[in-house]
């Protein structure tokens, strides 16, 4: 059984500060495809990174950036210097491998940035 | 390239009535999914199709609910007898599959829906 677990349920931090979410997953499959969205007060759902089970280079993308670690089935989200507009829910995700299409989402983990 | 449209953004309704969504994908995206997402949880998946096709349904989805993507491009879910327990925020995702499966899912915005 595929599950994804985010422990932290909602994070406040002061504007500029940086923070990072946690998910870990559980999973049987060899291949398999991990995600993060963000999710607005607005209710759409963002993509932000894909990343697949043989690829465990770390990404950095402007003030986000991503640490993967098989070893510890950590798929862990780093934001630095936090922003306002920062703030919205976060979801981890994990869909198994090209024959599987349903994705499992974490619980997410609310981020509040304040001013 | 407009993103994925979902309509009505919000529907309430009173217990026992029938309800119709409609899901846009992203022009071009042969994969189209339904989630179910309640309040402070993940999405959690009901259902997809690749173009026509429904590939796969969740044990979630129980026998009121029934989806349809008739030529390939948008879907309708139907909720037959709506039950309280159906209120919930229904998302739709769409994705292009070819010959490299990436399979990244773009979402809508979601229809509300609350039943009384």
């Amino acid at each position: 059984a595929q599950k994804v677990t985010q422990a932290q349920t909602e994070i406040s931090v002061v504007e500029k500060e940086d923070v990072t979410l946690d998910c870990v997953y559980e999973t049987r499959d060899t291949t398999y495809y991990l995600f993060w969205y963000k999710q607005p007060p607005s209710g759409e759902l963002v993509f932000l990174i894909r990343r697949n089970s043989f690829d465990e280079q770390n990404e950095i993308s402007g003030r986000y950036s991503w640490n993967f670690q098989k070893s510890t089935s950590s798929f862990n989200f780093t934001i630095t210097a936090s922003q306002v507009v920062d703030s919205a829910v976060y979801f981890c995700a994990l869909r198994k491998d090209n024959y599987g299409q349903n994705f499992v989402f974490g619980p997410g983990t609310r981020l509040s940035v304040l001013p | 390239d407009t993103g994925v449209s979902q309509n009505p953004r919000h529907k309430i309704t009173k217990r026992g009535q029938n309800v119709t969504f409609r899901c846009d994908p992203i022009s071009e995206h042969n994969r189209l999914y339904w989630y179910r997402q309640t309040l402070g949880q993940g999405p959690e998946f009901l259902t997809y199709f690749q173009n026509e096709a429904q590939l796969e349904k969740s044990r979630l989805l129980s026998d009121r609910f029934s989806a349809e993507r008739p030529k390939g491009s948008f879907s309708t879910l139907e909720i037959q007898r709506t039950e309280q327990g159906d209120s919930a925020m229904y998302l739709c995702a769409s994705s292009l599959v070819g010959k490299v499966v990436t399979d990244t899912q773009y979402f809508g915005p979601g229809t509300r829906l609350t039943v009384l």
